[in-house]
C-alpha cells in the first residue's frame, strides 16, 4: 500500500546543475501536483496535472518543468538549479480536482 | 482567488489542555476546507475536511473543526492534548468557483507544541 512515492529523498546540487524529481502513485488518481515547502511559507503549488496528458502552472512555476508520463507518474525537472530552489518538494495526487490530496514523504533539495 | 490565514505560527499548550488552532479563509464562493497534519520529516496527512455537509466535522485522532460562514472561519479543536499531537498543522481551501488553479491553497502552518 505505497500511496505516493517520491525519489530521491535527499539531493544536493551545485548551482546550474539539473535534476529530475520522480513521483508515482498507485491509487489510480487522475490529478497530480507538485508543491514546495519553505519555512514560514506553507506549501506553494508549482505545477499540476488534472489528467494524463495535461499540465498547468501553479503559483510558483518559474525555473521548473513537469512531465505527466502516464497516469501514475508525474516528474518535476530543474533545468538549471539555483540556491532559491533549496526547499522540500512534495508530490501529491487526488481522485479529482476538488478532492483531498494524498502526499508523498517529500524530497529535501539543497542547492549550493 | 481564495486565501487562508492561520493565526499564530506557534501555539503551546499543556498536555491535557484544550487545543485550538485558528484558520480564516477568503473565498468568493462556499469553499471546501481541509486540515492537514505534518509530523517531522514526513508528508502531510489529512485530518478532516468540510465539503458543505455538516458544519461540525470530526476527524482522526480526536480532532474536530467547525465551519462558520458568518465568521469565514474553520478552527481546529481537540478537547485534551496529547504529547503525540505535537506537529505542524495546515489549513487549506479548495476553489469551488470553477476557475483558478486546481489543488489546494494552504495557510502558512501552525506549529503545535505540547508541554508536559
Amino acid at each position: 500500500n505505497a500511496g505516493v512515492t517520491q525519489t530521491p529523498k535527499f539531493q544536493v546540487l551545485k548551482t546550474g546543475q539539473s535534476m529530475t524529481l520522480q513521483c508515482a502513485q498507485d491509487m489510480n488518481h487522475n490529478s497530480m501536483y507538485w508543491y514546495r515547502q519553505d519555512p514560514g511559507m506553507g506549501l506553494r503549488l508549482i505545477y499540476y496535472s488534472a489528467s494524463e496528458g495535461t499540465t498547468d502552472k501553479g503559483e510558483v512555476p518559474n525555473g521548473y518543468n513537469v512531465s505527466r508520463l502516464n497516469k501514475r507518474e508525474f516528474s518535476l525537472r530543474l533545468e538549471s538549479a539555483a540556491p532559491s530552489q533549496t526547499s522540500v518538494y512534495f508530490c501529491a495526487s487526488s481522485e479529482s480536482r476538488k478532492s483531498p490530496l494524498h502526499f508523498g514523504n517529500g524530497t529535501r533539495l539543497t542547492v549550493t | 482567488a481564495q486565501s487562508v490565514t492561520q493565526l499564530g505560527s506557534h501555539v503551546s499548550v499543556s498536555e491535557g489542555a484544550l487545543v485550538l488552532l485558528r484558520c480564516n479563509y477568503s473565498s468568493s464562493v462556499p469553499p471546501y476546507l481541509f486540515w492537514y497534519v505534518q509530523y517531522p520529516n514526513q508528508g502531510l496527512q489529512l485530518l478532516l475536511k468540510y465539503t458543505s455537509a455538516a458544519t461540525l466535522v470530526k476527524g482522526i485522532n480526536g480532532f474536530e473543526a467547525e465551519f462558520k460562514k458568518s465568521e469565514t472561519s474553520f478552527h481546529l479543536t481537540k478537547p485534551s492534548a496529547h504529547m503525540s499531537d505535537a506537529a505542524e498543522y495546515f489549513c487549506a481551501v479548495s476553489d469551488q468557483s470553477g476557475g483558478g488553479a486546481d489543488g489546494l491553497t494552504f495557510g502558512k502552518g501552525t506549529h503545535l507544541i505540547i508541554q508536559p
